[in-house]
């Protein structure tokens, strides 16, 4: 079984309506990130948490909102979807890398195709 | 905000050929990071580099960390259908555990 699984996979939504992305981790890692990608632009973090009680914006959270409800769940919301949030989107978890002592590792989960009409 | 730029942008080669793809900042960067996108998948962490100058292998990978640390280089040697997908480079910005990701290298490999 995978360690981060998105649900779900592919949503087709319209402009205006509030979405949610759903992700998942059994590594046991605290800290976890969503980010978007587009193409030609690469990863863009959107929010990451550090634990249950740490949240802080990335990159590019307007429009967007987190929920970290537990340690093993990263929650994603567009509270009102506008086209140009359609993306790809990835939830990612962290934990150190052997060899450095202040850099992690990200774990990718497969991406949520999200598209806005 | 900081951004990674790599190139190519995209590359078409066949089977067997040799690649390379850099990825340079306008910052320092103290560690580089190469990841691959299976099509369909996420990233998955290929090779990580930590000193200028250093230079890593992952079976036909090869990556070197530029000596100003500002740049990195990814080669592939022989490369097959398998390694088809999108190569990223990565870097922790100073001071934070989070991660600055380039703008990425698509590779489409010929039989």
């Amino acid at each position: 079984d995978a360690d981060v699984t998105q649900t779900p996979r592919n949503r087709i939504t319209k402009t205006g309506k509030r979405i949610m992305l759903e992700c998942s981790q059994t590594k046991g890692h605290d800290r976890m990130y969503w980010y978007r990608q587009d193409p030609g632009l690469g990863l863009r973090l959107i929010y990451y948490s550090f634990d249950v009680k740490d949240i802080n914006k990335g990159e590019i959270s307007d429009g967007y909102s987190v929920s970290r409800q537990a340690q093993a769940k990263f929650s994603l919301s567009l509270e009102s979807a506008i086209p140009n949030q359609t993306a790809l989107y990835f939830c990612a978890t962290s934990e150190r890398l052997k060899g450095s002592r202040s850099f992690y590792e990200q774990y990718f989960g497969p991406g949520t195709r999200l598209t806005v009409t | 905000g900081q951004q990674l730029n790599q190139s190519p942008q995209s590359m078409f080669i066949q089977e067997g050929e040799d690649v390379s793809m850099n990825c340079t900042s306008s910052s320092i960067f103290n560690t580089w990071l190469w990841y691959k996108q299976d099509p369909g998948e996420g990233p998955v962490l290929l090779i990580a580099l930590y000193k200028a100058g250093e230079l890593t292998s992952n079976g036909r990978l090869t990556a070197q960390f530029g000596i100003t640390r500002k740049d990195s280089f990814l080669n592939i040697s022989a490369s097959i259908p398998s390694d088809v997908g999108i190569y990223f480079c990565a870097g922790p910005l100073t001071g934070f555990q989070k991660l600055v990701f380039g703008t990425g290298t698509r590779l489409l490999v010929s039989p």
